[in-house]
């Protein structure tokens, strides 16, 4: 796997609310994409962020990437209910194969 | 634009069937990946094509699954025969394929398959 820890989690917090989660992967990788997915839909690119870059900030969302220990993170300040989501990182260690996803996060924000 | 569509939507199978879900890509998109998902997994590439051409069939699926890009705009994944475990959600993706690190993927909302 290329994923170096079972990254599958759960997070309940209020809106309002700041949410960190995290990654890590096992090879190299220039890019490291985080997506969400909410409830019967398929997962949307939120940010990409690429392996010279060790921050990507887009609206509320801010990503990291720390390639010395390859491990990255995304998070999300003053959480809404509307981010309710599984939140996957992938990455594309092995393009030839597409991207390859993290377990994921699921976060659920209560009003 | 319209995005990645599947059908059907939701496909109930018994043991043994089979049955072929349906991929349209974002038009204009050069790669099309399908994936399988689980609670315990994740999400698992079972197929992946650039340009119509077969890169990647999912090595431990292949026996039973198989995937075809019969045009540009059209690719269909059959399981034949169904097992109860291939009870999951099926996702297509899509994306430009122009070569590069950190080509977007675009994903439809997914066939969930139950198998009896």
């Amino acid at each position: 796997s290329q994923w170096g820890e079972e990254n599958l989690q759960a997070l309940s917090i209020q809106e309002g609310e700041d949410v960190t989660m995290n990654c890590s992967y096992k090879t190299y990788t220039t890019v490291v994409q985080w997506y969400r997915q909410k409830s019967g839909k398929g997962p949307a690119q939120l940010i990409l962020i690429r392996s010279n870059e060790r921050e990507k900030r887009s609206g509320r969302l801010r990503a990291t990437l720390d390639t010395s220990s390859q491990s990255s993170s995304l998070s999300i300040t003053g959480t809404l209910a509307t981010d309710t989501a599984v939140y996957f990182c992938a990455t594309d260690d092995n393009y030839a194969q597409g991207l390859t996803f993290g377990l994921g996060t699921r976060v659920s924000v209560f009003p | 634009d319209a995005g990645v569509t599947q059908t059907p939507r939701h496909e109930v199978a018994e043991k043994g069937q089979t049955i072929i879900l349906k991929c349209e890509p974002v038009s204009g998109h050069n790669d099309l990946f399908w994936y399988r998902q689980t609670k315990i997994q994740g999400l698992e590439l079972l197929s992946y094509f650039r340009s119509k051409s077969l890169m990647e069939d999912g090595g431990a699926f292949k026996d039973r699954f198989k995937a075809e890009m019969l045009n540009s705009s059209f690719s269909t994944l059959k399981i034949q025969p169904t097992e109860p475990k291939d009870s999951a959600v099926y996702l297509c993706a899509s994306s430009l394929g122009w070569g590069g690190a950190g080509d977007t993927q675009y994903f439809g909302p997914g066939t969930r398959l139950l198998v009896l």
